[in-house]
């Protein structure tokens, strides 16, 4: 597509209960990364993916926290159990190579936990 | 490790002003440095970037950053503002070549008064 998408655009659910984002990114670009932005806080990484495998995952806060990629393109960010602390936008991005082009990011994905 | 310090939380300037948004950077290595933008309910906008070469670089909406290695700094510019800049900025950092991790900054938001 022309730009990354991400669905839901805004998501409200209870505490507890897991939930799914996604993320479409741009055909061709081959990374694909997860960040998280708290609200008045800067962008925190989750997860960096370079095709299909996720070589590093060192800002998946907890193990509640899981995310694959199918071929080079959509990709799941997974929240199980979801916690109050977990609301915020999370957002991806994607960029033809890893090594420091830009990248384009999504609208991201509002997530409320009540 | 790598950082990016933006130590401004807010800058106001007039319109038809210059404007100056700071960001300092840590890295072990040459850094690659960018500059993004959010404007309110979208997703963040790649601006310009360093990588190597001439220490000013020129980007989107005419929007300039000077590399200072020696003080490593990696401020944003541009010479007459607009109400339309008034946005978050974020400042990025990573380095090397090969996959390394993109820092953000904690974002700067730019209120340009008409």
């Amino acid at each position: 597509g022309a730009g990354v998408s991400q669905s839901p655009s805004n998501k409200v659910t209870e505490k507890g209960k897991d939930v799914e984002l996604r993320c479409d990114p741009i055909s061709g670009h081959t990374a694909l990364y997860w960040y998280r932005q708290r609200l008045g806080q800067g962008l925190e990484f989750l997860i960096y993916f370079q095709g299909n495998s996720a070589p590093d995952k060192s800002g998946l806060p907890s193990d509640r926290f899981s995310a694959e990629r199918t071929g080079e393109s959509v990709s799941t960010l997974t929240i199980q159990r979801t916690q109050q602390e977990d609301s915020a936008v999370y957002l991806c991005a994607s960029s033809l190579v890893s090594r420091g082009d830009g990248y384009t990011f999504g609208s991201g994905t509002r997530l409320t936990v009540v | 490790a790598q950082s990016v310090a933006q130590p401004e939380d807010q800058v106001n300037v007039a319109e038809g002003n210059p404007l100056t948004v700071k960001c300092t950077y840590s890295v072990s290595g040459n850094p690659y440095l960018f500059w993004y933008v959010q404007y309110p309910n979208r997703g963040l906008q790649f601006l310009l970037k360093y990588i190597t070469g001439d220490n000013l670089v020129k980007g989107s909406y005419g929007f300039e950053a000077e590399f200072n290695k020696s003080q490593t700094s990696f401020h944003l510019k541009k010479p007459s503002a607009l109400v339309s800049d008034s946005a978050l900025y974020f400042c990025a950092v990573t380095f090397g070549r090969g996959y390394q991790k993109v820092t953000f900054g904690t974002g700067t938001k730019l209120q340009v008064i008409p």
